[in-house]
């Protein structure tokens, strides 16, 4: 099974920061890409499709770089409420393959 | 919204029972899924169901086992309940259409076999 690779992190950034976070993955025929968010005991939930141009969705921009097999998400402004695990995911034909996921904890 | 609910958010089983974790969405979805997920381990994917009547192993069907008899529901079963399937189970749903279309959760059930 093809994999999808994140930083664990966590990442501890205060309010208002930019932050990054990274997404490798290994199936170069993969053609849907993904960015869910997971709260604490919570299920995964959709934060946004990423596309080949690259797209945006008010705070948050997501990045296709399909030579190097890399996403990215970038958080602008970052809230309190955005605290959560952010889970990278990619086809792997049919079915979807989900990183293990980046911890990211905004702080007063 | 799709909805997609689960029977139970708890649930206390003993070893060698059967279980029967319940899964059903209202948005007419051709697919299901059913993960476990596990600290550290992240999502895995036990079986899933592209249409009635039809299921494909994912990545650690053993000890499990599925049905769709509706299109709406999907049932994950443990044979025979062991302790190292203390876990979260969460089922998905999601359209067929062009590429892969995302999925959609329940809020998961919390197994613990004792």
């Amino acid at each position: 099974r093809k994999e999808v690779e994140q930083d664990p992190g966590p990442f501890n950034v205060p309010e208002g920061a930019t932050v990054a976070f990274n997404c490798t993955y290994s199936n170069s025929a993969s053609q849907s890409f993904f960015w869910y968010r997971q709260d604490c005991r919570k299920e995964p939930k959709l934060l946004m499709s990423v596309y080949s141009s690259g797209n945006e969705d008010g705070r948050f921009t997501a990045q296709l770089n399909r030579a190097s097999q890399y996403i990215s998400l970038l958080i602008r402004d970052s809230k309190l409420s955005d605290s959560a695990t952010y889970l990278c995911v990619v086809n792997f034909g049919y079915a979807l393959n989900f990183g293990k996921g980046t911890s990211l904890l905004v702080t007063p | 919204d799709v909805k997609v609910t689960q029977s139970s958010r708890y649930l206390v089983k003993r070893t060698g029972e059967k279980v029967f974790l319940e899964c059903v969405q209202d948005m007419d979805h051709e697919n299901m899924f059913w993960y476990r997920q596990d600290p550290g381990l992240g999502l895995r994917l036990i079986y899933f169901s592209y249409d009635v009547k039809m299921k494909e192993k994912g990545d650690i069907p053993e000890g499990y086992s599925v049905s769709r008899e509706k299109k709406e529901r999907f049932s994950l079963i443990l044979e025979s309940a062991s302790t190292n399937q203390t876990s979260m189970y969460l089922c998905a749903s999601s359209r067929t259409g062009q590429g892969v279309s995302e999925q959609y959760f329940g809020p998961g059930t919390r197994l613990t076999v004792t």
